[in-house]
């Protein structure tokens, strides 16, 4: 199957600090998302982003299908922004990474 | 549209014994998926249903074993229940922009 690898692990921010988040797939891919999980464990979608460069508020993704990876971008972080943010890719099954844990401190 | 759902979202079983867990999809939502998440593996894919048929499974023992109703609500079995079974489940409906995940059911076998 398809191997996802997210780095880096972990991630100690300051608030206000800006960030990079990265996921390489080992395979051609027609989707990918991002996702953060909660506190409570729901996985909440960040992005949709099979290919090209989107924009949500504070965050940004970019993915590079032929380069297979991509990337997500924490501008002016928050302590909201703290949690695990995972990468997955497929279609009716999809396949993680093991997540990069972030942590906001204010 | 309401998003994904399940129930119950806390669970305690005992070792041996067996658990059904329920997801309702999004409204119009014909694809179902369960994932498997634990400290050591990860999220891990179990199967996914489409119009009341499997149509992909993980790899997981028979012990897991799963069903989609005609209104899309499914449902996953667990049998036997193993210490190693304690996760949280989670169930995800697919659509045009991809799967969205329902809040979990998180598991505990004692």
């Amino acid at each position: 199957g398809i191997q996802v690898e997210q780095s880096p692990p972990d991630l100690i921010l300051q608030e206000g600090a800006n960030s990079t988040l990265r996921c390489n797939f080992s395979d051609s891919v027609n989707n990918l998302q991002w996702f953060h999980q909660n506190p409570w464990g729901q996985l909440i979608n960040l992005f949709y982003i099979p290919s090209g460069t989107k924009q949500n508020g504070r965050l940004s993704a970019t993915t590079v299908a032929t380069e297979r990876y991509s990337l997500l971008y924490i501008s002016s972080s928050q302590t909201t922004d703290s949690g695990v943010y995972f990468c997955a890719v497929g279609d009716y099954k999809l396949s993680f990474g093991a997540g990069t844990t972030v942590t906001v401190r204010a | 549209k309401a998003g994904v759902t399940q129930t119950p979202r806390y669970l305690i079983k005992t070792r041996g014994q067996q658990v059904t867990l329920s997801c309702s999809p999004i409204s119009g939502h014909r694809s179902v998926s369960w994932y498997q998440q634990t400290p050591g593996q990860g999220l891990q894919f179990l199967f996914e249903y489409f119009s009341e048929t499997q149509r992909n499974k993980g790899n997981f023992p028979g012990r897991f074993s799963g069903r989609q109703f005609s209104n899309s609500r499914s449902e996953m079995n667990v049998s036997t229940l193993e210490l190693g079974d304690s996760a949280l489940y989670l169930c995800a409906s697919r659509g045009e922009t991809g799967q969205y995940f329902g809040p979990g059911t998180r598991l505990t076998v004692t």
